[in-house]
């Protein structure tokens, strides 16, 4: 595809519940970056990736988040028993290097909803 | 740590007319980028225009253009001639060269609003 892809659009959950979010960045991105945006804040950072390799997960906000890029492309976000402050849009965004001018392309995020 | 300040929570404009929507930052990088994202209601982020620290002239990328004054940490986005649009959120955003080079911070974004 030619852009950024997220999976599931929508989720909702029970307050317990684990779920799984997926990214499919573009094609040839070397870094993967997860945010979370709550409703009308900016995106808050998560974590990223180079290739496979989780540089910084400094933003996760408990241990109940993690995120993984086994191979270098797609990246799951998981979220174990699931509360609901996370309930959020959690954006992914790539790019084709780490450093340099480049702009980060996001998805168009999975709208999370715990009850 | 990065911060960005984004002190408008909405703005409005006239169509056809310009706007400045304000950004200032903080980093204890010495070199950083710092970035325009638009937001409409559908959700997906849309990269508007960069300013890399070490650039010596401000950029422009049609419509947009960056207003960087590194003294006073300001980065203000400059939109021309404005059309309906252009109604959305607008996010400032930097990410640092060294040791924050993974991490884009964003502000809390400014509304615009288009008035016909």
């Amino acid at each position: 595809g030619a852009g950024v892809s997220q999976s599931p659009r929508y989720k909702v959950a029970k307050r317990g519940q684990d779920v799984a979010l997926r990214c499919d960045p573009i094609s040839g991105h070397v870094s993967l970056f997860w945010y979370q945006q709550a409703l009308g804040q900016g995106p808050e950072f998560l974590t990223y990736f180079q290739n496979e390799a989780q540089l910084d997960k400094s933003g996760l906000p408990s241990d109940r988040f993690f995120a993984e890029r086994p191979e270098g492309s797609v990246s799951t976000l998981k979220i174990q028993r699931t509360q609901q402050e996370d309930s959020a849009v959690y954006l992914c965004a790539s790019t084709l290097a780490l450093a340099g001018p480049l702009e980060q392309y996001f998805g168009p995020g999975t709208r999370l909803t715990v009850t | 740590a990065q911060k960005i300040t984004q002190t408008q929570p909405g703005m409005f404009v006239q169509e056809k007319e310009a706007v400045t929507l304000d950004c200032t930052y903080d980093t204890s990088d010495p070199s950083y980028g710092l970035f325009w994202y638009k937001q409409p209601s559908s959700g997906e982020m849309i990269f508007l225009i960069y300013q890399g620290s070490y650039d010596q002239q401000n950029a422009t990328e049609g419509r947009y253009s960056l207003n960087f004054q590194k003294a006073r940490k300001s980065a203000n986005l400059v939109i021309s001639a404005s059309q309906l649009g252009d109604s959305a959120m607008y996010f400032c955003a930097m990410r640092g060269t060294n040791t924050n080079a993974g991490k884009s911070t964003f502000g809390d974004g400014t509304t615009l609003t288009v008035k016909p």
